[in-house]
């Protein structure tokens, strides 16, 4: 139990459907982060929320849209995805300190886009 | 940029000790994590080095040269759970600035 949890943890959607992924926290922290992670590449960070505020988009294309309506929630919608879209997509909590900040990992929804 | 270069996969024996390389060139650098994730699994945290030198945690180790940019993940007796990807992750200087290495997937074979 990482104390990090994501629904739903297999989805499957047409290219046209409009679906979001969800993402609750229980540890306290300020900061939640969404990363995708595709076969054989490295973790690729998508959205930073500190405090609620988006603080980090790394050049993610519209169709993928954050929400963080309070710390413990995180959502990611998601509208006329594409099959490269398929993979991994996992989000992240931490406690913003200053300090080193270790990311504690929700188990992740497995994405394919058809 | 970002450029992080980790082994692609590892085998090594039960019992066995085994260590994996991280080199990494990072614009700014605060800090090293490593983080173990088996398939299908959340990555979870194992260790973070911020001073050179070696860190020990029980049968996991890791080192920093920070003068070299280069990491290593030390792991004894290794039993056929540590069979997963092990992912190195330099932190920039900015907050927020995780970045992860490809990972380098370890077996461990009887």
């Amino acid at each position: 139990e990482t104390g990090v949890t994501q629904t739903p943890r297999h989805l499957v959607m047409g290219m046209t459907n409009k679906k979001s992924l969800k993402c609750e926290q229980h540890l306290g922290h300020n900061a939640m982060y969404w990363y995708k992670q595709s076969a054989k590449k490295p973790l690729e960070l998508m959205f930073v929320y500190s405090l609620e505020e988006r603080v980090e988009n790394n050049s993610v294309p519209s169709r993928f849209s954050p929400e963080c309506p309070n710390s413990s929630h995180l959502f990611l919608h998601l509208h006329t995805l594409q099959p490269e879209d398929s993979a991994l997509y996992l989000c992240a909590s931490s406690q913003q300190t200053g300090g080193a900040e270790t990311q504690y990992f929700g188990p992740g929804t497995r994405l394919l886009v058809l | 940029g970002q450029n992080i270069d980790q082994p692609t996969e590892m085998t090594a024996t039960e019992g066995a000790i085994v260590q994996i390389n991280c080199t990494y060139q990072t614009s700014g650098f605060n800090g090293l994590f490593w983080y173990q994730q088996h398939a299908g699994e959340a990555p979870t945290f194992l260790s973070y080095n911020v001073l050179d030198g070696l860190e020990e945690k029980g049968r996991f180790s890791s080192f920093l040269s920070r003068s070299k940019g280069y990491s290593y993940l030390l792991l004894k007796e290794l039993q056929m759970k540590d069979s997963a990807s092990y992912l190195c992750a330099p932190e920039g200087a900015g907050s927020y600035q995780l970045t992860f290495g490809k990972g380098t997937k370890l077996s461990v074979i009887p």
